[in-house]
This record gives C-alpha cells, sequence and structure tokens, in this order.
C-alpha cells in the first residue's frame, strides 16, 4: 500500500518557468511534510519542510503547499534553473514519539529543466 | 547544516561475505540514526533505526540478524551486511536529525553495495 504518492514519475520545464511537483497522501496521521532533491548515487538532499498546521511554507525559489483535506501537498520552484534537474522525494512523517526518523517516501519525480 | 558522513561510497563483494558500512554525524551527536535502502528505480525504505547504547529497531520483513547494526557512540553507528547475496545489492543510506523531532533528516551520500 503506497501511502506517499507521485503520479508523475517525469516533469520537463524550461528554464526559468514554474516547476510544480505534485505529491497526494493517505495516511491521515501524517503531521510533517517534505521534500528531498536525490541526484544518481547520492543520498537525498533536504529542501523544504511543511508542518500539518501550516498550509504554505517558502524558502527562496521553493514553495511548498499543503492541502490537508485533499490529502496533497506540491513543490513549486520558480524560476526553474538547470541545476534544479533531479529526482524530487516527497516524504511524509506519522506524528507521534520516536517515530520522527521514520519517513515514509513517494516513488519520486525526475524533473528536467532546459536551458 | 549537518552534516553525515557514509562510508565507503561504493562496495563489491562476492556472496557469502560480510561489507560493513559506517555512518557518522559529522558536527552533531546523533543518539538515533535511521538506516535506508532503495533498489533501483524504487523509492526509499526504511530498514532499521539504530539507538545509541542500545538494540536496533527493524521494520517489518528486515532480518535483524542479516543486517546488524551497531551504534557505539554518539556520532557514529555501523551497518553490517552478513553473508551478503545478489539479491542484497542494492543503495544503502543512512541518515540522522541533529534536533530530533522538530527537525528534518539529513542524509549521507549512501553506499552502492554490489554482491556478486
Amino acid at each position: 500500500d503506497q501511502q506517499v504518492k507521485q503520479n508523475s514519475p517525469s516533469l520537463s520545464v524550461q528554464e526559468g518557468r514554474i516547476s510544480i511537483l505534485n505529491c497526494d497522501y493517505t495516511n491521515s496521521m501524517f503531521d510533517y511534510f517534505l521534500w528531498y532533491k536525490k541526484y544518481p548515487a547520492e543520498g537525498p538532499t533536504f529542501l523544504i519542510s511543511i508542518s500539518s498546521i501550516k498550509d504554505k511554507n517558502e524558502d527562496g525559489r521553493f514553495t511548498v503547499f499543503l492541502n490537508k483535506s485533499a490529502k496533497h501537498l506540491s513543490l513549486h520552484i520558480v524560476p526553474s534553473q538547470p541545476g534544479d534537474s533531479a529526482v524530487y522525494f516527497c516524504a511524509a512523517r506519522a506524528a507521534g514519539g520516536t517515530s520522527y526518523g521514520k519517513l515514509t517516501f513517494g516513488q519520486g519525480t525526475i524533473l528536467t529543466v532546459h536551458p | 547544516g549537518a552534516v553525515v558522513s557514509q562510508h565507503p561510497s561504493r562496495v563489491i563483494c562476492k556472496s557469502g561475505t560480510s561489507v560493513k558500512i559506517e555512518c557518522r554525524s559529522l558536527d552533531f551527536q546523533a543518539t538515533t540514526m535511521f538506516w535506508y535502502r532503495q533498489f533501483p528505480k524504487q523509492s526509499l525504505m526504511l530498514m532499521a533505526t539504530s539507538n545509541e547504547g542500545s538494540k536496533a529497531t527493524y521494520e517489518q520483513g528486515v532480518e535483524k540478524d542479516k543486517f546488524l547494526i551497531n551504534h557505539a557512540s554518539l556520532t557514529l553507528s555501523t551497518l553490517t551486511v552478513t553473508s551478503a547475496h545478489p539479491e542484497d545489492s542494492s543503495f544503502y543510506i543512512c541518515s540522522a536529525s541533529p534536533q530530533g523531532l522538530s527537525s528534518p533528516l539529513h542524509f549521507g551520500n549512501g553506499t552502492r553495495l554490489t554482491v556478486t
């Protein structure tokens, strides 16, 4: 059962335009959501996160939106740059105790930004 | 930012041998570290939680006797893949958080294990 889903395996965007990566989840116990960027043969790099008590968090070119009622979050990158090309993973964490390290990851979306 | 270092980055071993992977938190102490695994074109899956000074907690379906975890200090956790088989070939990644519950996990660069 895939509790975190990234339904778009890939996304291609022109440099300077907006990239929108989507993520859906099914577990209502998730209270913290994160986006990671990953290059081949490297570990994921943390980008931005959002707590379930918020609906938006912004950090520079990156903005994450959370729609709890729809169990949907999205990552907006604007303007997109060729260096943003990578695999983007959405991850979620359930509330409670010592489980803070137990992230449930989506399948990832390959973002390609063309010059 | 928080740095998690993992070694080796790549290892090739023969079936039946054991391989040790080290994970270090370089600029913070981590009482808890986490080991993930990623198969090709798949998502990252948590294997186990490594606890400093106590036994690791394994996720369902992960064999504790096959994947030995030792967390002997506040900055080092090791994962040993014992009697490795080709199906153990994968990308193993460790992670830790400098502030626990309220902060995101930071990941090491991963170890590509190939068992021949």
